[in-house]
């Protein structure tokens, strides 16, 4: 079957750095996103990782190692806005996604 | 400002009845997805289209029907909704790419489903 992993939750204090993990088994590969949602609201893209190596976007950086079946999501500086649940998600070579259970991320001050 | 809008952020419906919950996208995108969402189950995929009058089977299917008649309007149809169909369904869209942009989905807000 077709499977991504990762933590049902994570805590930490704010100005920290948090790491989610993410690990996938699926039939095809074509690249891990990462989705935000706050509570009480839609699923927000955030961040795309199609070949090995790490994406960086202003606090938020992606992982992706293709050999491992890994990725991750690492958020610097942690606000208390950043609360939220992080979904990875995989495109398995049709256009739809295959999306992890979520984390909920609680940032405490 | 690009947008997915739902017709209904809540709804309340009786065991029994048929449900029509409708999504709307503004940016032409080919690809449509209608999801629902349950706590500790992350987005399971129920049907998506890949264009006009086409539409694919998700994850769960059981219990559901799905219309897209033209490209911006895509429609989730509960036959005979029962208590178990009670979650939040969230609609999306992509456009159709090989790259970053087809896994780049737009949510609308959602509609909150409760079956009496």
């Amino acid at each position: 079957g077709q499977s991504l992993e990762q933590p049902s939750e994570v805590t930490a204090v704010e100005g920290a750095i948090v790491q989610i993990n993410c690990t996938y088994q699926t039939s095809g590969f074509y690249g891990l996103s990462w989705y935000q949602q706050h509570d009480g609201g839609a699923p927000t893209f955030l961040s795309y990782n199609a070949l090995d190596g790490l994406e960086e976007t202003g606090r938020f950086s992606s992982f992706l190692s293709r050999s491992d079946s890994y990725g991750y999501l690492l958020l610097q500086e942690l606000q208390m806005k950043d609360s939220a649940s992080y979904f990875c998600a995989v495109r398995d070579g049709t256009d739809k996604l295959i999306f992890g259970t979520g984390t909920r991320l609680q940032v405490f001050p | 400002d690009v947008k997915v809008t739902q017709s209904s952020r809540y709804l309340v419906k009786r065991t029994g009845e048929k449900v029509f919950l409708e999504c709307v996208q503004d940016m032409d995108h080919e690809n449509m997805f209608w999801y629902r969402q349950d706590p500790g189950l992350g987005l399971r995929l129920i049907y998506f289209s890949y264009d006009v009058k086409m539409k694919e089977k998700g994850d769960i299917p059981e219990g559901y029907s799905v219309s897209r008649e033209k490209k911006e309007r895509f429609s989730l149809i509960l036959e005979s909704a029962s208590t178990n169909q009670t979650s939040m369904y969230l609609c999306a869209s992509s456009s159709k790419d090989s790259g970053r942009n087809s896994n780049e989905q737009f949510f609308g807000p959602g509609t909150r489903l409760t079956v009496l």
